[in-house]
């Protein structure tokens, strides 16, 4: 089974602080994504990743970024977080095959 | 852009009825994607539509694609309340095969 996990399932920073949310999959994939997830408003793309240090901007790139230095591993970083980052973090990498992605089970941040 | 639009976005039904949610898409693109997600957990994959005409069914969900009229559907049997939970779809594009995703459909199954 594909396993995808996340760091934390919840966490909470204040204001300005930098914030890193990682991700590790363990079946060698070599695309990697970032998703938000705010009620109303579906999943959005922040970052997504087809290789070790290759990044790709998504839709919603300002105020993030990432970093890729090992394939297994695809870290989120906030660099000065701010209360509208408040959000599910979802991770999801990607199987050549069928192009399905998986998803960690997600980190629910809170900006206070 | 790719976009993704499904409806109904509520969708609230008695147990033991039948329902479809739809998901249609602006552009020509490969694959279909639908994902399950619980209150307060991830998504998990239902189903993978590879081409036109591709039907898959799991239990009381059947999946279907048509490319044509760029439409898929999700078609719920005698539903449970075990069902209960939102329902997404999403279209990929080929090369980084990011995925577009609809705004999902909240499904709530009563007795």
């Amino acid at each position: 089974d594909v396993k995808v996990t996340q760091s934390s399932r919840y966490l909470v920073k204040r204001t300005g602080e930098k914030v890193f949310l990682e991700c590790v999959q363990d079946m060698d994939h070599e695309n990697m994504f970032w998703y938000r997830q705010d009620p109303g408003l579906g999943l959005r793309l922040i970052y997504f990743s087809y290789d070790v240090k290759m990044k790709e901007k998504g839709d919603i790139p300002e105020g993030y970024s990432v970093s890729r230095e090992k394939k297994e591993r695809f870290s989120l970083i906030l660099e000065s977080a701010s209360t509208n980052q408040t959000s599910m973090y979802l991770c999801a990498s990607r199987t050549t095959g069928s192009g399905e992605q998986y998803f960690g089970p997600g980190t629910r941040l809170t900006v206070t | 852009e790719l976009k993704v639009e499904q409806n109904p976005l509520f969708l609230s039904m008695q147990e033991g009825k039948n329902y479809t949610i739809y998901c249609n898409y602006s552009t020509t693109s490969d694959r279909l994607y639908w994902y399950r997600q619980d209150p307060g957990k991830s998504l998990e994959s239902l189903f993978v539509l590879l081409s036109n005409g591709a039907v898959k069914q799991e239990g009381r969900l059947m999946a279907s694609l048509d490319t044509k009229a760029r439409l898929s559907t999700l078609h719920i049997t005698a539903a449970v309340h075990d069902l209960s939970a939102t329902y997404f779809c999403a279209r990929r594009i080929a090369g980084p095969g990011r995925l577009y995703f609809g705004r999902g459909t909240q499904l709530t199954v009563w007795p």
